[in-house]
């Protein structure tokens, strides 16, 4: 398995700030996803997290609100970017290592409220 | 369009029960299915990942089959515990032409078991 750990666990915030989401791996792996799950709702893939080039964002998704840095390959960090209360979610964090089923985990999550 | 529907959208039960949850899906090309648990507050944690070949795999009092023809498959939950609360979540791994993948998730399935 894999051990993830985001930082921060929680946070309140104000309308158009920017809060950055940390998430640490304990140990290398290739493939690093951010997902949202809004309130009462399934996993939605933001971007992946390539590490040394820019991340690849799914349809609805921008570079200038959801920033993300990969510098190496335990780490990343996603910025919510000029926040609105829509973007009250859990921010989660999941790395894929290889395997004959190429097993995906996923962090403890973020939970993001925007005021 | 590849869709993941689970049903039902959420169930009570009393502890010690056994209960049943349904996946149907319509990824193709089907690559393998997963069946997470997703406790309040936390990221989801795999139960089980079945490839098309195979019919049943358990995983303690988690017991899940597959259909591949049929694309359905069902979780069920021997002697449910208190513990066993938390949602359920399908997700088919929908694996592209272009060796590229996604992971489908569905809606999930809240349990709560009672005492």
């Amino acid at each position: 398995s894999a051990v993830i750990s985001q930082k921060p666990s929680r946070d309140i915030c104000q309308r158009g700030t920017s809060l950055t989401i940390q998430c640490q791996v304990d140990s290398q792996v290739t493939m690093m996803f951010w997902y949202r799950q809004q309130p009462g709702q399934s996993l939605t893939l933001i971007a992946t997290a390539n590490q040394g080039s820019e991340a690849t964002y799914e349809s609805g998704f921008v570079i200038d609100k959801f920033p993300i840095s990969r510098p190496n390959l335990t780490f990343s960090t996603l910025t919510v970017s000029n926040m609105s209360p829509e973007d009250s979610s859990i921010y989660l964090c999941s790395v894929q290592r290889g395997s004959s089923y190429n097993e995906q985990f996923f962090g403890p999550g973020t939970r993001l409220t925007v005021l | 369009k590849n869709q993941v529907e689970q049903s039902p959208q959420s169930l009570i039960i009393l502890e010690g029960k056994n209960c049943t949850l349904q996946c149907n899906y319509t990824v193709s090309p089907f690559s393998n299915l997963r069946w997470y648990k997703q406790d309040t507050g936390r990221g989801p944690v795999s139960l089980t990942i079945m490839t098309f070949s195979e019919n049943t795999k358990s995983n303690g009092r988690y017991t899940a089959t597959l259909d591949a023809d049929t694309k359905q498959s069902s979780l069920h939950i021997t002697a449910s515990q208190l513990s066993d609360s938390a949602s359920y979540i399908c997700v088919v791994w929908d694996e592209g032409r272009d060796s590229s993948y996604k992971l489908i998730f569905g809606s999930g399935t809240r349990l709560l078991v009672r005492p």
